[in-house]
């Protein structure tokens, strides 16, 4: 069975604070992908990343960045500068490569920028 | 190129009740995949559809049914509804074949159904 696990349930910083989102998971699977979401308050959930296992390479995009780490089965989300807008829920998501439309969430971390 | 539209957006039921929510894809995804989310359990898979089959199902009762119609829309329908039920259930749509060039799934707005 799979497993996602984000330890931090709420992070609150200030404005231009460097975050980091952890995530850890649990799978049998030598192959799958790994997600990040973003859900602002809207409800609807944004897509920022996918990773496959095969790719242990860290990903930049502008403020954000991801690392990921097969060996502590760990893909953790920074996010650099924080803004106001970046106040949203972040989810992390794995699913198996063969069944990617079914994915396993984690519980979520709420994040909030203060000004 | 329009998103994943979910309707309807809002709605209110009383507990034995049955609804039907709705779910139009991308434009050329063929996969619909359907997650319920609530405080307490979280983001959870309910079942994915592709080509008119149910390819995939979550860990849910009998009363939680769907479809898939030929232009990849989808249909899910929730019987005797209990209070349990409420929920945001957001549908989420995907191009490829999995196993393929893999697949990123896009949500669409969700639908927030409170039952009474």
């Amino acid at each position: 069975a799979q497993k996602v696990t984000q330890a931090q349930t709420e992070i609150s910083v200030v404005e231009k604070e460097d975050v980091t989102l952890d995530c850890v998971y649990e799978t049998r699977d030598t192959t799958y992908y790994l997600f990040w979401y973003k859900q602002p308050p809207s409800g609807e959930l944004v897509f920022l990343i996918r990773r496959n296992s095969f790719d242990e390479q860290n990903e930049i995009s502008g403020r954000y960045s991801w690392n990921f780490q097969k060996s502590t089965s760990s893909f953790n989300f920074t996010i650099t500068a924080s803004q106001v807008v970046d106040s949203a829920v972040y989810f992390c998501a794995l699913s198996e490569y063969t069944n990617a439309g079914k994915s396993t969430f984690g519980d979520g971390t709420t994040l909030t920028v203060k000004p | 190129k329009a998103g994943v539209t979910q309707t309807p957006r809002y709605l209110i039921k009383t507990r034995g009740q049955q609804v039907t929510l709705s779910c139009s894809p991308i434009s050329g995804h063929r996969s619909v995949s359907w997650y319920q989310q609530t405080p307490g359990q979280g983001l959870q898979f309910l079942f994915e559809y592709f080509s008119e089959t149910q390819r995939n199902k979550g860990n849910f009762p009998g009363r939680f049914s769907g479809r898939q119609f030929s232009n990849s829309r989808s249909e899910m329908n929730v019987s005797t509804l209990e209070l349990g039920d409420s929920a945001l259930y957001l549908c989420a749509s995907s191009l490829a074949l999995a196993g393929t060039t893999g697949e990123t799934q896009y949500f669409g707005p969700g639908t927030r159904l409170l039952v009474l």
